[in-house]
């Protein structure tokens, strides 16, 4: 067990629709980081959270977007869902993620989206 | 352009054999992490092991052994004697630069260990 947790663990929905996913990164950990694993694309880096502040940005769509608040918990928010976006989403955190300093990222379990 | 490279698709031993698993990685940084990672049968991303770019000593640990070599750009991780719960997608991943947090991970080896 990583301690970092994620809601929901499976997640069924019709395109079009939208959905949120759940992230608690590890106690103490600062920096939370999305990624999406599918079968064509493997797994790709969508975004990184630093303290509440957006620090990276990877392959995410405009349709996609996150958050993270005061209590360091993180959301995925994914919009407009289209058949391609059927994927395992995971949810990492790390200690800090700053300039200079590149910690272990921890995963969590993932959500498996999948949209109909 | 493929940062990581993972060759290796799938490999299927036969319990107690030796594991190889081949990771070639590309980077233009002098400060870089190289990282392996299993994907077991239930989903879930476990760490296994890191390394930055200025050790290159290798190590054992317990099953596990790793040989980092700058000069071929290569991060091969060992398992030795496997047994059937080693049976996972092995991830290989770069970390590249102060700015870059993200990780680039292979393709993945997917290994299978018959008793």
């Amino acid at each position: 067990d990583s301690g970092v947790t994620q809601t929901p663990k499976h997640l069924i929905t019709a395109t079009g629709q939208r959905v949120t996913l759940r992230c608690s990164p590890r106690s103490g950990d600062l920096s939370v980081y999305w990624y999406q694993q599918s079968l064509d694309q493997g797994l790709q880096f969508l975004i990184q959270y630093y303290n509440g502040e957006e620090r990276a940005k990877g392959n995410i769509l405009e349709r996609f977007s996150a958050q993270q608040f005061p209590d360091l918990h993180s959301e995925l928010n994914l919009s407009s869902l289209e058949l391609g976006d059927s994927a395992l989403y995971f949810c990492a955190s790390s200690v800090e993620g700053l300039a200079g300093f590149t910690d272990t990222q921890y995963f969590g379990p993932g959500t498996r989206l999948t949209v109909l | 352009a493929q940062k990581v490279t993972q060759a290796q698709t799938e490999i299927s031993v036969v319990e107690k054999e030796d594991v190889t698993l081949d990771c070639v990685y590309e980077t233009r940084d002098t400060t870089y992490y190289l990282f392996w990672y299993k994907q077991p049968p239930s989903g879930e991303l476990v760490f296994l092991i890191r390394r930055n770019s200025f050790d290159e000593q290798n190590e054992i640990s317990g099953r596990y052994s790793w040989n980092f070599q700058k000069s071929t750009s290569s991060f091969n991780f060992t398992i030795t004697a496997s047994q059937v719960v080693d049976s996972a997608v092995y991830f290989c991943a770069l970390s590249e630069d102060w700015n870059d947090y993200k990780l680039s991970f292979g393709a993945g080896t997917t290994v299978t260990v018959r008793a």
